[in-house]
C-alpha cells in the first residue's frame, strides 16, 4: 500500500531556483494539503486542495504555487526559491471534511529542502 | 501568544510509568481536537481523536477541558516504543475557511 508518496526525499537548491514538490495519493482522497515543519514550530499549511481543480493558500502560503490537476496528484512549486524556504515539507491526504471529528490526516514521508 | 501551544519536553520518564502532558489552546471556536504522534524524521501518525467526553485506545486516553481550553494526552505503562514526538491538533474554522492548528509537538523519552 503506497499511501501518499513525496518526490524527491532530499533537495538542496540555489537561491532564485525553482523546483517542484510531487505529492501522489492512492487512496482517492478528495482533500490534500501543503505543510512546512521548521525546529520549534508546529506544522504549517501552505497550500491546501478540496478536491481536483481547486486550491486555496493556508497560513503561509508567499512564495509557493500549487496546482490539483488530477484527484491524485498535488504539485508545489517555488518559483524562486530562498533561504527562509529551507524546510520539511509534508504533503497529506485525507478522506473526509477536515472540520469533521474523525478526519485522519495520512502524510508523506516529507521532503527535506535546503536552499543556500 | 501561540494558538495551540505544547510544552516542547523533552519528558524522559522510565518505562513501565504513566506520563501525561497537556496541549492548550487559545480560540474557543475551536471544533476538533487529534494527538498525532511522529518518530524522528518521520512523518506524523494519527495517534487518536479527541471526543468531547474523553475516549481510551489501549494505554492511551485523551480528554479535553472546553472550559480551560486544554487537551491532554495520558500513557500508561509506557514502552520504549512510546518515545517520539507527540503533537497536539485543533482544527479551527475561521473567516469561512478551516484551519488546522499544530502544536510544536512535546518530546518524550521512555527509558529502560
Amino acid at each position: 500500500n503506497a499511501g501518499v508518496t513525496q518526490t524527491p526525499k532530499f533537495r538542496v537548491l540555489k537561491t532564485g531556483q525553482s523546483m517542484t514538490l510531487l505529492c501522489a495519493q492512492d487512496m482517492n482522497h478528495e482533500y490534500m494539503y501543503w505543510y512546512r515543519q521548521d525546529p520549534g514550530m508546529g506544522l504549517r499549511l501552505i497550500h491546501y486542495s478540496v478536491g481536483e481543480g481547486t486550491t486555496a493558500k493556508g497560513e503561509v502560503p508567499d512564495g509557493y504555487n500549487v496546482s490539483r490537476l488530477k484527484k491524485q496528484n498535488f504539485l508545489l512549486g517555488l518559483e524562486s526559491a530562498a533561504p527562509s524556504q529551507t524546510s520539511v515539507y509534508f504533503c497529506a491526504s485525507s478522506y473526509r471534511d477536515p472540520m469533521s471529528v474523525n478526519t485522519e490526516a495520512f502524510f508523506g514521508q516529507g521532503t527535506r529542502l535546503t536552499v543556500v | 501568544r501561540k494558538e495551540v501551544e505544547q510544552d516542547p519536553g523533552p519528558f524522559n520518564v522510565p518505562e513501565g510509568a504513566t506520563v501525561a502532558f497537556n496541549c492548550t489552546y487559545s480560540n474557543s471556536a475551536s471544533q476538533s481536537f487529534f494527538w498525532y504522534r511522529q518518530d524522528c524524521r518521520k512523518e506524523p501518525k494519527l495517534l487518536m481523536s479527541v471526543y468531547s467526553s474523553g475516549n481510551e485506545d489501549g494505554r492511551f486516553t485523551a480528554q479535553l477541558n472546553r472550559a480551560s481550553q486544554y487537551i491532554s494526552l495520558l500513557i500508561r505503562d509506557s514502552k520504549l516504543s512510546d518515545s517520539a514526538t507527540y503533537l497536539c491538533v485543533v482544527n479551527l474554522a475561521k473567516d469561512s475557511n478551516y484551519q488546522l492548528i499544530w502544536g510544536a509537538g512535546t518530546k518524550l523519552i521512555i527509558k529502560p
